[in-house]
């Protein structure tokens, strides 16, 4: 089945980049999205297909793509940010699949 | 804006159905045009797509669970509901409904309801 794979935590100071990964052999030709999910709280959409960005997110969100590997981008990261992040493709039959999510912390 | 909201019983016992529902306002189910999922997380853990629904009844469900699982909708009550057969304490997860776009994405979400599989 296909697997989208995320590293488990990221660390970064307020103010600065935060960068995510996510790798799965088929995001070349199926988009990603996005989700922040903080804790007691359902997944928000933060990116969607690769690298456009909702109304009302902020734009310091921002998504990029380069062969199997998508990223997500949080410039300025402020303690707000601190939650758990989610990719999400589909693969070519329309299963939806999600990376197993990594925990974004704030120093 | 639409929103959803899940419905059910947070405690089911073994071997038995796990069946939720999903009231959507804000817009209409029959107006087309989106799919309608369900998701749910383990405790902890990450998110799994379990399926979802067309207003027209089609439905596409995960592979690793599509031998217990059974998505339904009612357009007049504009809801649509799961059901998933002989669970186990495995099954125990909040269960999220969601719009789901074509293009394979989810944008709006319910809060979530926590269903627990114990005697």
């Amino acid at each position: 089945s296909y697997e989208l794979t995320q590293p488990p935590s990221v660390s970064v100071s307020p103010g600065q980049t935060a960068r995510i990964t996510c790798s799965g052999d088929a995001l070349p030709k199926q988009y990603a999205y996005w989700y922040q999910q903080k804790p007691g709280q359902a997944p928000v959409l933060v990116i969607y297909k690769d690298s456009e960005r909702p109304s009302g997110i902020p734009e310091r969100f921002s998504g990029s793509s380069s062969g199997t590997t998508v990223t997500l981008t949080i410039s300025g990261v402020q303690a707000e940010d601190e939650a758990d992040y989610y990719c999400q493709s589909a693969d070519s039959s329309g299963t939806r699949v999600f990376g197993g999510g990594t925990k974004l912390t704030v120093l | 804006q639409v929103q959803l909201q899940e419905s059910g019983p947070g405690l089911v016992k073994p071997s038995q159905t796990l069946s939720l529902t999903c009231t959507v306002s804000g817009g209409s189910i029959s107006s087309g045009g989106y799919y309608w999922s369900w998701i749910r997380q383990h405790p902890g853990k990450g998110l799994e797509w379990i399926g979802y629904i067309y207003y027209s009844g089609s439905t596409y469900y995960n592979p690793s669970l599509k031998s217990r699982v059974t998505i339904s909708v009612d357009t007049s009550k504009n809801q649509f509901s799961l059901k998933l057969s002989s669970v186990t304490a495995a099954d125990t997860a909040v269960y999220y409904c969601a719009r789901d776009i074509p293009e394979g994405y989810f944008d709006y979400w319910g809060q979530g309801t926590l269903v627990t599989v114990s005697s």
